[in-house]
């Protein structure tokens, strides 16, 4: 079965430090996507960042950058210069042919 | 544009119930899915759709049924309410399938 896992259940940073996330999946696949997807108390998903398979080079978006590990199976997302407004659940996909979530992280901003 | 649209968006229903939950989009996105989530969970797929009159069984179906008649509308339909389907059902949309998907505010959903 393909499996996307996040085996950190909370997290906490204090406001303006890093912080990182991890998510590990189980796949043969070798085309794949992969997401960061942030859902704050106001239950709207929204997509943090996205990195497809195919490439090395690891996907940054503003603060918020990814370790992508092919080989390890591995998709960690780094928050640099955490604030307040980053407090919340963040779920890693997975996509092949479907869109598979992991269970979720949640942060805590502190200042 | 109001992007993705879902109501209601809270509901409770007595076991036995039927009720349909309704989904409209206004990006001309082709791929329609809904999800839930249930709590301390992550999303899982229930149904999806690649286009109007196009439907398919994600990874937990059962008490479900949905119908895709237009590009916009995607309505999932539970027909015989169970304590089972007390979740947070989510629509979302997508250009295509390895795209972004754009999610709805979601519907919370008691069945007692």
């Amino acid at each position: 079965a393909q499996t996307v896992t996040q085996s950190q259940p909370e997290m906490s940073v204090q406001e303006a430090e890093t912080v990182t996330l991890s998510c590990t999946y189980d796949t043969s696949e070798s085309d794949y996507y992969l997401f960061w997807y942030k859902q704050p108390p106001s239950r709207q998903m929204i997509l943090v960042i996205r990195q497809e398979a195919y490439k090395q080079q690891n996907a940054t978006e503003n603060r918020f950058s990814v370790n992508f590990q092919k080989a390890a199976k591995s998709f960690s997302l780094k928050i640099s210069d955490s604030q307040l407004g980053d407090a919340a659940m963040y779920f890693c996909a997975w996509w092949t042919d479907k869109l598979i979530f992991g269970t979720g992280t949640r942060l805590q901003v502190f200042p | 544009n109001a992007g993705v649209t879902q109501t209601p968006k809270f509901r409770i229903l007595k076991i036995g119930q039927s009720m349909t939950l309704q989904c409209a989009q206004d990006m001309n996105h082709n791929y329609m899915y809904w999800y839930r989530q249930d709590p301390g969970m992550g999303l899982k797929l229930i149904y999806y759709s690649v286009g109007a009159g196009i439907t398919d069984k994600g990874e937990v179906p059962n008490g479900y049924n949905v119908s895709r008649s237009t590009t916009e509308d995607f309505p999932l339909r539970l027909e015989l309410a169970a304590p089972s389907q007390t979740s947070v059902y989510f629509c979302a949309v997508s250009l295509l399938s390895y795209n972004e998907q754009f999610f709805g505010p979601g519907t919370r959903l008691t069945v007692l």
